[in-house]
């Protein structure tokens, strides 16, 4: 079975600095998929960042970057230059990409972690 | 990036009425569908998987006779939440999953129905 844990249920940040949100994972799927998703108060999945567990280098998309740490199983995910609408619950999940077995194509999410951006 | 849709996005009824929940994808074909349930300020639980053509996959522990789920077209899933009661009030979101050629797929969320159960 597959579990992802967020240990920080909340985090504070000053805005325009740089904060980091944990996630580990565990699976014992070779080929998996990581990804984090932001959710506002109005409630909508917004996609942030994907990592494969086969990918080289660490994932970047504008202010987003995955810190992705295999033998560590982690994927922290890091906001730089932190801004007021940043403001959310953020989740990591997981998907098992291997075809077969009842996971394949499933997301599991974390917890969640609240993130409070401060002006 | 490819939409999905939700129908209603809020919906207030009575105990003991049955409420239906639709999902669309709205450019492209979802063979797969995923249904999610979140209570405040909790993470989203998969309570089932939508296939087209067939019968849904539920979680362990989500009653079938209780959500029930269609996927009758490739753009559409329905899930009624039959009899409803106040526990089950909570944020109801469905994923829609394209797979495209080369074999890479995508989950594109909808926007999420509020239900609220008096």
């Amino acid at each position: 079975a597959q579990k992802i844990t967020q240990t920080q249920p909340g985090m504070f940040v000053q805005e325009k600095e740089a904060v980091t949100l944990d996630c580990t994972y565990d699976t014992s799927d070779p080929s998996y998929g990581l990804f984090w998703y932001k959710q506002p108060s109005s409630g909508e999945m917004i996609f942030l960042i994907y990592q494969g567990s086969y990918d080289q280098q660490n994932a970047t998309e504008g202010r987003y970057s995955l810190n992705f740490q295999k033998a560590r199983k982690s994927a922290n995910l890091v906001i730089s230059a932190s801004q007021l609408g940043d403001s959310a619950m953020y989740f990591c999940a997981m998907r098992v990409n291997s075809p077969g077995g009842t996971s394949y194509g499933k997301l599991t999410f974390g917890q969640g972690t609240i993130l409070t951006v401060h002006p | 990036g490819a939409v999905v849709s939700q129908h209603p996005s809020r919906v207030i009824c009575k105990s003991g009425t049955s409420v239906k929940i639709e999902c669309r994808s709205l450019d492209f074909q979802a063979t797969t569908m995923f249904w999610y349930r979140q209570f405040p300020k909790q993470s989203l639980m998969l309570m089932a998987t939508s296939n087209e053509g067939s019968k849904a996959t539920y979680e362990q522990g989500v009653e079938k006779d209780k959500f029930l789920i269609n996927h009758a077209s490739l753009t559409l899933s329905t899930l009624t939440v039959t009899s409803a009661h106040p526990e089950d009030s909570s944020f109801y979101i469905c994923s829609a999953r394209e797979i495209m050629t080369g074999g890479d797929e995508t989950q594109y969320f909808g926007p999420g129905t509020r239900l609220l159960v008096l």
